[in-house]
C-alpha cells in the first residue's frame, strides 16, 4: 500500500508562475525523495532531502522537509511548459530496499 | 554512462504466451529493481535484488519470475498473463538497496498490453 499524499492531485498554472505540491508520509524516514516523469516515460530524479536536513536547492528547485509534520514541498520556480509533467515524492524509510512513492501531482504549465 | 536501458518498448502478448523482458545498466550499480505501473497511479514495487540476490518479492503472482543473470542485467520473466496485468513495467538500479541515502535510476519502460 502507498504510504505517501500528495496534493493537489492536479495543478495548472502559467509558464513564470511558481508551482508548490505537497507530500506527507506516514513513518519515520532516512531520506525523502522527488522525482518527475514525463508523460508514460521513466522517473527521473529530482532531489534528494535527509531526514536531517530542512530545506535544500537545485537550480529552480526548492524541497523543505519538516519530520515533526511528516511532510515535504516541492516549489518549482518560474516555471517552462516542459516541466509539465507527473511529479512523485518518495520517501526511504527504515524497511530495507524500498522506496514508497506518493500518489503523484500532475503539472501542467501553460505557455 | 547514468542509463538504465528497456526492452521492448512495447510488447503485446496473449495469454497463453510466454515473454521476458530485459533491463540493463552500466553503472557499477549492486541493486536493481521491477516496478509496475498502471495509469495515473505511482509505480508499485514488485522485486528488489542485491548483489545479484533476490532481497524483496512484494507478494507478487508467480506467473512474474525476475532474474539477475549478472550485475549488469535484471529480466523479468512473463507466463500465463491475465489483462490486468497490463502495464507500463519499469526497471530502476541504485549504487545500494540498503536504507542509505542513494537515488534510483529509471528506465523508460517496457508498455505492456495483455490480450
Amino acid at each position: 500500500s502507498q504510504q505517501g499524499e500528495e496534493d493537489p492531485q492536479a495543478l495548472s498554472i502559467q509558464e513564470g508562475e511558481n508551482a508548490t505540491m505537497n507530500c506527507s508520509y506516514k513513518t519515520s524516514i532516512n531520506n525523502l525523495q522527488w522525482y518527475r516523469q514525463n508523460s508514460g516515460r521513466g522517473l527521473v530524479h529530482l532531489i534528494l532531502i535527509r531526514s536531517n536536513e530542512r530545506e535544500k536547492h537545485s537550480g529552480r528547485l526548492r524541497v523543505t522537509l519538516d519530520t515533526s509534520k511528516k511532510s515535504s514541498s516541492l516549489l518549482i520556480t518560474a516555471s517552462r511548459a516542459a516541466d509539465t509533467a507527473s511529479y512523485f515524492c518518495a520517501s526511504r524509510g527504515t524497511s530495507y530496499g524500498k522506496l514508497t512513492f506518493g500518489q503523484g501531482t500532475i503539472l501542467t504549465v501553460h505557455p | 554512462d547514468t542509463e538504465v536501458t528497456q526492452t521492448p518498448k512495447h510488447l503485446v502478448m496473449g495469454m497463453t504466451n510466454k515473454k521476458s523482458l530485459k533491463c540493463e545498466q552500466h553503472m557499477g550499480h549492486r541493486a536493481m529493481y521491477w516496478y509496475k505501473q498502471k495509469a495515473k497511479k505511482p509505480p508499485e514495487l514488485m522485486f528488489v535484488y542485491s548483489y545479484e540476490k533476490l532481497s524483496i518479492n512484494e507478494s507478487v503472482p508467480s506467473r512474474f519470475s525476475p532474474e539477475c543473470p549478472n550485475s549488469s542485467l535484471l529480466n523479468l520473466h512473463l507466463h500465463a498473463l491475465q489483462p490486468e496485468d497490463s502495464a507500463l513495467y519499469l526497471c530502476a538500479s541504485s549504487q545500494r538497496a540498503g536504507t542509505e541515502n542513494y537515488e534510483q535510476y529509471f528506465g523508460p519502460g517496457t508498455r505492456l498490453t495483455v490480450t
